[in-house]
């Protein structure tokens, strides 16, 4: 079936320490996206993707960093420079172009990565 | 700028009753595209009901719909004879025409009362 993965499910950090989330998707799709969630909170973008090699930075880049060498995954680091890295992360995935013609794709997203500091 | 308001955090509903979820949007962009998602405790984010701003009629996808005023910027969601398992929070989104950025409102969180 068609979709996105992201794992771990539950991730732990260190101090000082880096740690990568893993984000393939099989859907064809162009764009891809990270989003951090705070409890009771609404998303927020970290980084997206329009295609291979290029990403552009969202409202919270700081801290984080991401990589796009191939269509299907994007995964995304958090560095020690996060101070506060404890969140739910959500990757999520985009067909490319919209407009009246071809209508406007939602993103479809992934099952989440609950980071927690140790 | 592209914005999202959902007014109401929390929301009480009735099992089998209808509740209406509120979303106004802000956008200069002359197309555009509106969403709702549904975010259960367990975390997973599940598309709804997609809304095309040239769209001539209101979306419906089963129990959902979709009430869009183009004049007014609003597009609120009807979940019709709700149940238990409704209960989650509702965002509700924007895609542009240009790029291809999503922006979301803050959420409401729907309780269903038995």
């Amino acid at each position: 079936d068609g979709g996105i993965t992201q794992s771990p499910k539950y991730l732990f950090r260190k101090e000082g320490q880096n740690v990568t989330l893993s984000c393939e998707q099989n859907l064809n799709h162009d764009a891809m996206y990270w989003y951090r969630q705070d409890p009771g909170q609404g998303l927020r973008l970290i980084y997206y993707s329009q295609i291979v090699n290029d990403f552009q930075k969202g409202d919270i880049a700081e801290g984080y960093s991401v990589s796009r060498e191939k269509k299907e995954s994007f995964p995304l680091t958090v560095t020690s420079a996060q101070k506060n890295p404890t969140a739910f992360y959500l990757c999520a995935s985009s067909a490319s172009g919209a407009g009246m013609r071809m209508g406007y794709q939602p993103q479809h997203f992934g099952d989440g990565t609950r980071l927690s500091i140790l | 700028a592209q914005k999202i308001t959902q007014t109401q955090p929390g929301m009480f509903v009735q099992e089998k009753e209808a509740v209406t979820l509120d979303c106004t949007y802000d956008t200069s962009d002359p197309s555009y595209g509106l969403f709702w998602y549904k975010q259960p405790s367990s975390g997973e984010m599940i598309f709804l009901i997609y809304q095309g701003s040239y769209d001539q009629q209101n979306a419906t996808e089963g129990r959902y719909s979709l009430n869009f005023q183009k004049a007014r910027k609003s597009a609120n969601l009807v979940i019709s004879a709700s149940q238990l398992g409704d209960s989650a929070m509702y965002f509700c989104a924007m895609r542009g025409n240009t790029g291809n950025q999503f922006y979301f409102g803050t959420g409401t969180s729907l309780t269903v009362i038995p």
